[in-house]
């Protein structure tokens, strides 16, 4: 069975640093896909970015990047020039790259982030 | 544009109630999901559609009853709820779960569900 861990429970940032928040995963598979999500306090899950496994580049979206170690099962994200906005939960999660995984998204329990101005 | 609406907001309801939470999507997506969210958790699957036919239910208790009436809305109806229920409900669509290279989950901004 997958498993997403993410170790840091609680993470705060100066307004316009760089912090990166880790997320280490198990699977036997090679075929997978890692996201990315925000949680802010307003409630709405927001997609923060998608890596494919079998991409060996890092995906990137604006100030938000990830570092992805394949062989280590590792799938952290940076968030560069922090902004009071960033202040979320932040999940990661995994979802099998066959079929049978009919959409089951596998959730860390998640990094609280704040920002601070 | 990749919005998924949900209503109502907030939902208070006493343990013989019945009501029912609403998500729509017109994205043209057509998987639909449910999860249950409690406080500083991670979301819980609970349902999946898959072209409007229950392809997922997470073993959830027959209080909960989910209807997919068409691929743009998603139902969720509650009945005898308990205390213990009250949760964030989160709707999700994406958009086919047989193109897993392309399936990404857009979720709606929620349902604060309280049961007294």
């Amino acid at each position: 069975a997958q498993t997403v861990t993410q170790s840091q429970p609680e993470m705060s940032v100066q307004e316009a640093e760089t912090v990166t928040l880790s997320c280490t995963y198990d699977t036997s598979e090679s075929n997978y896909y890692l996201f990315w999500y925000k949680q802010p306090p307003s409630r709405q899950m927001i997609l923060v970015i998608r890596q494919e496994a079998y991409k060996q580049q890092n995906a990137t979206e604006n100030r938000f990047s990830v570092n992805f170690q394949k062989a280590a099962k590792s799938f952290s994200l940076k968030i560069s020039d922090s902004q009071l906005g960033d202040t979320a939960m932040y999940f990661c999660a995994f979802m099998t790259g066959y079929g049978g995984s009919q959409g089951n998204l596998i959730f860390g329990k998640g990094t609280k982030l704040s920002v601070k101005p | 544009d990749t919005e998924v609406t949900q209503t109502p907001k907030h939902l208070v309801m006493g343990m013989t109630n019945k009501k029912s939470l609403k998500c729509e999507q017109h994205m043209g997506h057509r998987a639909m999901y449910w999860y249950k969210q409690k406080a500083k958790k991670p979301p819980e699957l609970m349902f999946v559609y898959s072209y409007e036919k229950l392809s997922i239910n997470e073993s959830v208790p027959s209080r909960f009853s989910p209807e997919c009436p068409n691929s743009s809305l998603l139902n969720l109806h509650l009945h005898a709820l308990q205390p213990e229920d009250s949760a964030l409900y989160l709707c999700a669509s994406s958009q086919d779960l047989k193109r897993v290279s392309t399936d990404t989950q857009y979720f709606g901004p929620g349902t604060r569900l309280t049961v007294l």
